[in-house]
Parts: C-alpha cells; structure tokens; sequence
C-alpha cells in the first residue's frame, strides 16, 4: 500500500465549476501537506501547503486538512481553463533537519476544464 | 535567478549506454532532490543531497544507478547501463534553509530504446 493515495482521474469539468481535488495518507508521521500543480511537460509548481488542520484559502483555492482522518483536499472555485494541469499532493514527514523537500507524492489527478 | 536547470532536456539513447543527466540547483540552496515520474508509479524520490552531501538514497533503483554532488552549483545523475524500463521522466529540484518548498526543473525525459 502506498504512503499516499491519490486518485489519477482523469477530472473532465466546464468552466466556472467547483473542483474537488483529494488524498489519503497512513503515515501520521506527516506534519506538512503540499499541492504541487504541473503543467504538461513542466515541473511541478507549488501551489499551496498547510500545516495544521482546518482550511487554508488563497484567491480561488481552499486547501483543507484532516489530521485525524488522514485526509486532505484542493478545492478549485469558478474553475478555469487554465487550471487545467495535473495536481499532486505531496507530504513531509517532518519539519526539521534534513527533511526538508523530501516530499512524498501522491500519483497526481489530472484535470481538464473545459470553455 | 533562471530556476534549477536541467540538461538535457530529451534524451534517447540505446540499452546497455551509458547515461548522464545533469542539474544546476537555485544558487544558495543547500538541498538537491532527484526524481523520477512516470505513469505507473508516479513521482519518486531517488536520492537527495545536503550541503553537497548524500543524505538518503534508498530511492535509488539499483546499483545501475549513482549520484553525485561534487559542488554546490552541479549534480549528475549516472545510469550505468540503461535499461527500457528507466525510461521515464527525471526533474532534479533544490529547496533553501529552513524553506519547505522544493523548486524543480523542466525535467529530462529518458527514452531507453
């Protein structure tokens, strides 16, 4: 079993749609949670990432933790057509010495908002 | 700054050759990553770097694999000889001090013919 599951999709949305990107995790060991946003034939950008529990919003993007579920969220509002990219959430599993951007990724969702 | 660079960018090479993929991290980072990407398994870790040091590289696949850091402005990663199944996609990515956010490269795509 994976560390982190994600569902690879493929997401299909029209324009102006809400989006609802998710992940699993098992390890409890993760502190820092990560959406990673990639365009076709690009690296990977971060877009967001939370610490604590509970929300984290930035202009049309909600990122959403569950410690005790295990469980994050990406939430995508009026929806683009430029938001169409693959979105990976990625995980570390502690915030100090040689941890960082030692990141555990989910297998990434594509998604298409379509005009 | 340009970003972490990568080169080259594709690279299409015979099985059993050798292959070199190389990396130039942000200036002032002290943190080298190697990925790998592809369908089937996603985006792993190979092995990751601290002030020119490796860290950990239990991502690495096999013995075919190797990775160097012989200064803080370039890095290599060595397969020796490549195999079809190492074709996939390698973003090499640095992150600063205390940062949690990993900047990567455009990635060189491996093709093992």
């Amino acid at each position: 079993q994976k560390e982190v599951e994600q569902d690879p999709g493929p997401l299909s949305v029209p324009e102006g749609a809400i989006v609802s990107l998710n992940c699993t995790y098992s390890n409890s060991a993760f502190q820092y949670f990560m959406w990673y946003r990639q365009y076709s034939r690009k690296g990977p950008e971060l877009l967001m990432y939370t610490y604590s529990s509970g929300n984290k919003e930035d202009g049309r993007f909600t990122a959403q933790v569950d410690k005790s579920s295990k469980y994050i969220s990406l939430f995508i509002r009026d929806s683009q057509p430029s938001d169409s990219a693959t979105y990976l959430c990625a995980m570390i599993r502690n915030a100090g010495g040689t941890s960082y951007g030692k990141l555990t990724f989910g297998q990434g969702t594509i998604l298409t908002v379509h005009p | 700054d340009a970003g972490v660079i990568q080169s080259p960018r594709h690279e299409v090479t015979e099985m059993g050759q050798e292959v070199t993929l190389r990396c130039k991290p942000i200036s002032g980072h002290d943190y080298l990553f190697w990925y790998r990407q592809t369908m089937m398994r996603g985006l792993e870790l190979l092995i990751y770097f601290n002030n020119n040091v490796p860290i950990d590289d239990s991502g690495m696949p096999e013995d075919r694999f190797s990775a160097k850091m012989p200064n803080a402005s370039f890095s290599t990663l060595k397969i020796q000889p490549s195999e079809p199944r190492d074709s996939a996609v390698y973003f090499c990515a640095s992150s600063a001090p205390g940062v949690t956010e990993a900047f990567f490269g455009q990635g060189t795509r491996l093709t093992v013919v």
